[in-house]
């Protein structure tokens, strides 16, 4: 089975801190994404990365920052923590293409910003 | 702009009744809509998924219907069990016909459903 981990289901840290979310996939995938969860809005793409060092901007990328040097890890920086940032994000990661194309989360780091 | 769009919010079925997800979306280019099934502490699972070319798709109690001409799409849970209490996710991806898509999904907002025993 596809594997998607991240390194800490739970967070807390301080306004203004820089945070990094860290996500490693062990299947070769290529397409990596960063995307949050909040009630009512579903989930929503912060970045993603289809290739090492290729990153794309999502639907809300401000104030966040990605960096993929290698093809299984995929990192999600938050530069300056704001209250706002409070949230669960969640790691997945896809073939390119393929008839039997899908996502693979992982279980989510729920961060909280004080 | 919200492109796929999810109803109810929130769904209380009885155990053996059927639990009935919407979700609508208005990008003609979308070309393939799974639905993600999440249970409290995990992530996100694929559950079932079709491709516009075919009307319905059915997979044990899981039944996705699909109507093209009213770019709606709904998920139907047949003998709804307490174990499917979950959250519910529909999703769309964007066919990759000018290679900028690099199939990336679309959620909705998510459907919290409570089965009682």
């Amino acid at each position: 089975d596809v594997k998607v981990t991240q390194s800490s289901r739970y967070l807390v840290k301080r306004t203004g801190e820089k945070v990094f979310l860290e996500c490693v996939q062990d299947m070769d995938h290529e397409n990596m994404f960063w995307y949050r969860q909040d009630p009512g809005l579903g989930l929503r793409l912060i970045y993603f990365s289809y290739d090492v060092k290729m990153k794309e901007k999502g639907d809300i990328p401000e104030g966040y920052s990605v960096s993929r040097e290698k093809k299984e890890r995929f990192s999600l920086i938050l530069e300056s923590a704001s209250t706002n940032q409070t949230s669960m994000y969640l790691c997945a990661s896809s073939l390119l293409a393929g008839p039997n194309y899908g996502y693979t989360f992982g279980s989510g780091t729920r961060l909280t910003v004080v | 702009q919200q492109q796929v769009k999810q109803s109810p919010q929130s769904l209380i079925v009885q155990k053996g009744g059927i639990s009935i997800i919407n979700c609508a979306y208005e990008n003609t280019a979308f070309d393939y809509f799974p639905w993600y099934q999440q249970f409290p502490g995990k992530g996100p699972a694929l559950l079932i998924a079709i491709r516009p070319d075919v009307s319905e798709k059915k997979e044990g109690r899981f039944t996705i219907s699909f109507n093209k001409s009213a770019k709606q799409f709904s998920l139907h849970i047949m003998d709804s069990q307490p174990g499917d209490s979950a959250t519910y996710f529909c999703a769309a991806r964007e066919g990759d016909a000018g290679g900028t898509s690099y199939g990336k999904l679309t959620f909705g907002q998510g459907t919290i459903l409570t089965v009682h025993p």
